[in-house]
């Protein structure tokens, strides 16, 4: 049972590009989190789908981020405009969806990490 | 907001046992604790959750204080291997997912 895979691993985008970060969950997995670590710092929670639906996105940043879980394909973190500022390692976490959303056990992918020239 | 605090490093020597305490003086009546490691450069994995007493598992254990205020990841007979950082993760269900805020977490280095 092949683990969470983020695609890509890293990723090298100038200012104002578009930056689109892939996610497939878990076999058999419902739900995706996404999260965004700055060095030396800790994960920040994003975004928590379901497919086709997304259920709390209260840490994303209210603009250039999105968002999605379609039915068919991996989760997409699609960032526009990229600036400075967005040059982080983004984690991708998937879940069962069997417990509540904090107390479900997340299983972690390699990360994506985006620098941003 | 359920803050944690948790010490930002640790030094240990393989085969002692390492215990990292976790506070979380906030804590809600529904709230699990959780803990998770990283390694550089992966993401971080589940090692143990609890909501009171004591947990154990094949990894380590959990120790929860009647208060709840807060919580200690023991990690028996410690390798290099276990050089990592270790997150305190304390929400439930109810909450919004900006709770899911892993914090600094507690870098744990193993010396021979």
């Amino acid at each position: 049972n092949a683990g969470v895979m983020q695609n890509p691993r890293h990723l090298v985008r100038r200012r104002g590009q578009e930056a689109r970060l892939r996610c497939s969950p878990m076999k058999g997995h419902s739900h995706v989190y996404w999260y965004r670590q700055l060095p030396e710092e800790g994960l920040k929670f994003m975004v928590y789908l379901q497919k086709e639906n997304i259920i709390d996105e209260s840490g994303m940043p209210k603009e250039r981020f999105s968002a999605e879980f379609p039915k068919e394909g991996p989760s997409i973190l699609r960032i526009q405009q990229v600036v400075r500022g967005d040059s982080a390692a983004y984690f991708c976490a998937s879940s069962p969806g069997l417990k509540k959303i904090s107390t479900d056990t997340q299983y972690f992918g390699p990360g994506t990490r985006l620098t941003v020239l | 907001l359920a803050k944690t605090t948790q010490p930002i490093s640790m030094d240990s020597y393989e085969g002692q046992e390492v215990n990292i305490t976790c506070s979380h003086n906030n804590i809600a009546t529904n709230d699990y604790i959780t803990w998770y490691q990283q390694f550089p450069s992966q993401g971080p994995r589940f090692i143990i959750q609890g909501y009171k007493t004591k947990v154990t598992n094949e990894v380590a254990s959990l120790f929860i204080p009647a208060d709840r205020k807060s919580s200690t990841l023991s990690l028996p007979r410690v390798s290099l291997s276990d050089t990592a950082v270790y997150y305190c993760l304390v929400g439930d269900g109810e909450t919004s997912g900006s709770r899911l805020t892993f914090g600094e977490g507690t870098q744990l280095t193993v010396n021979p």
